[in-house]
């Protein structure tokens, strides 16, 4: 069964400051990634994702990341952060074949001007 | 654009009340899901269905049921509300494609609560 596992369940950084959130699954089989944002008052919406190809995947808003196989990690980036991006921000896992979409337990973005 | 909508933002019901949740989506998707949010767990699925009047259980079904007649509309039911079912629900859609592993589109969120 895959799992995900955020570190982190509150990051702060500085506006203008490199954004790294952290992300590692747990799959016997290769995975499909997902992260999404959410915003205050709002539902989930997707940041980017990792099927297949090419490992550096780049989403909206500036933000990337890359699936490295040797660490079982995903984690997101974002070179210089904005005060927009404050937001909780969501890691999910799926296999092929598989029905359920797994989440982390999310890590919650401050900037601080 | 793609739009999940759910019939409420904010509810405030009671404890021994059967409560209804909806669900539309304007995709035609095949897909549709019931999560819960609740801080520190990130999301949970309730129930899904990837088909009209096909449902299957998610990891947390207890207390919980669905019915979807159409297939634009998911809706959950909360047989006899409890306190601790006080939460985040949050619908979603996806196409069915190849499987499952399509971006799940969101609603905004019904924060209920149960006194």
């Amino acid at each position: 069964a895959q799992s995900v596992t955020q570190l982190g369940s509150h990051v702060s950084v500085s506006e203008g400051a490199l954004v790294l959130l952290r992300c590692n699954y747990s799959s016997s089989v290769p995975p499909y990634l997902f992260w999404y944002v959410q915003y205050p008052n709002q539902g989930l919406q997707l940041l980017l994702k990792y099927t297949t190809g090419a490992t550096l995947v780049k989403g909206i808003n500036g933000f990337e990341a890359e699936f490295k196989k040797s660490e079982t990690s995903f984690h997101l980036t974002k070179p210089s952060a904005h005060m927009s991006d404050a937001a909780e921000y969501f890691c999910a896992v799926i296999i092929q074949g598989a029905q359920k979409l797994v989440f982390g337990q999310g890590t919650r973005l401050t900037i601080n001007p | 654009d793609v739009k999940v909508t759910q019939s409420s933002r904010y509810l405030v019901k009671r404890t021994g009340e059967k409560v209804f949740l909806e669900c539309v989506q304007d995709m035609d998707h095949e897909n549709m899901f019931w999560y819960r949010q609740d801080p520190g767990l990130g999301l949970r699925l309730i129930y899904f269905s990837y088909d009209v009047k096909m449902k299957e259980k998610g990891d947390i079904p207890e207390g919980y049921s669905v019915s979807r007649e159409k297939k634009e509309r998911f809706s959950l039911i909360l047989e006899s509300a409890s306190t601790n079912q006080t939460s985040m629900y949050l619908c979603a859609s996806s196409p069915q494609g190849a499987g499952f592993h399509q971006p799940q589109h969101f609603g905004d969120g019904t924060r209920l609560s149960i006194l």
